[in-house]
């Protein structure tokens, strides 16, 4: 079945780095996806990785996918206070049609 | 430029009135989607339309009817609003299927049923 798990809230301090985790139950994963919403605004991609693929780094942004356990978490290096918003977590499946399977997202505060 | 645009922005309504949500990309995207947002924050797929054609249905009250005139629009029409129906409706869009669903989000349609 498909279902997309993360921790609902992060808290971290302005500098630090911070680490959000996902859990997905569907082994024909392609890609899984790190989307962001800022408040009273639509979600935005960031970044995505091809379920093959271990890392990827991206300026601050680096995804790494644990595929035997089905484990993704972003990493946000020298988090900003613009960084504060809620990070989605998605898959998406072969013969998929384009769906995207979502997480409950995990709101991210960054604190001075 | 808006790239995939919603209007209104805010609806609020009475039980039992019927509604509809507008939306438009200009990105020249094959497929068009509605999302909807529960006060959780939780996200979940409605409809996809691929070139006017319904390709996803997911278990929506059929109240819940999406019309696409053109690839460029998605509307998103409620028949006799419940009080459940309040949430954040989100339109988006993504290219052609390659493999990686980029899908470009609208503002979102926060609907408010009293």
């Amino acid at each position: 079945g498909e279902d997309v798990e993360q921790s609902l809230f992060l808290s971290v301090r302005e500098g630090d780095s911070s680490v959000i985790n996902c859990t997905y139950t569907d082994s024909s994963s392609t890609y899984l996806y790190w989307y962001k919403q800022e408040p009273g605004a639509g979600l935005q991609l960031l970044t995505y990785i091809f379920s093959n693929m271990d890392m990827k780094q991206d300026q601050r942004l680096t995804v790494l996918l644990n595929k035997k356990d089905k484990h993704l978490s972003l990493r946000i290096a020298d988090t900003q206070t613009g960084d504060s918003a809620i990070y989605f977590c998605a898959e998406s499946t072969t013969g998929g049609y384009n769906k995207l399977i979502f997480g409950a997202g995990t709101r991210l505060a960054v604190h001075p | 430029d808006t790239a995939v645009s919603q209007t209104p922005k805010y609806l609020v309504t009475q039980m039992g009135n019927d509604k509809s949500i507008k939306c438009e990309q200009n990105l020249g995207h094959d497929t068009m989607y509605w999302y909807k947002q529960d006060s959780k924050k939780f996200l979940k797929i409605m409809f996809s339309y691929n070139n006017k054609e319904l390709i996803i249905n997911e278990t929506v009250p059929n109240r819940f009817s999406p019309k696409s005139p053109d690839k460029a629009h998605l509307n998103l029409h409620i028949n006799s609003l419940e009080l459940g129906d309040s949430a954040v409706y989100f339109c988006a869009s993504s290219p052609p299927f390659t493999g990686v669903t980029e899908a470009f989000f609208g503002q979102g349609t926060r609907l408010t049923v009293v």
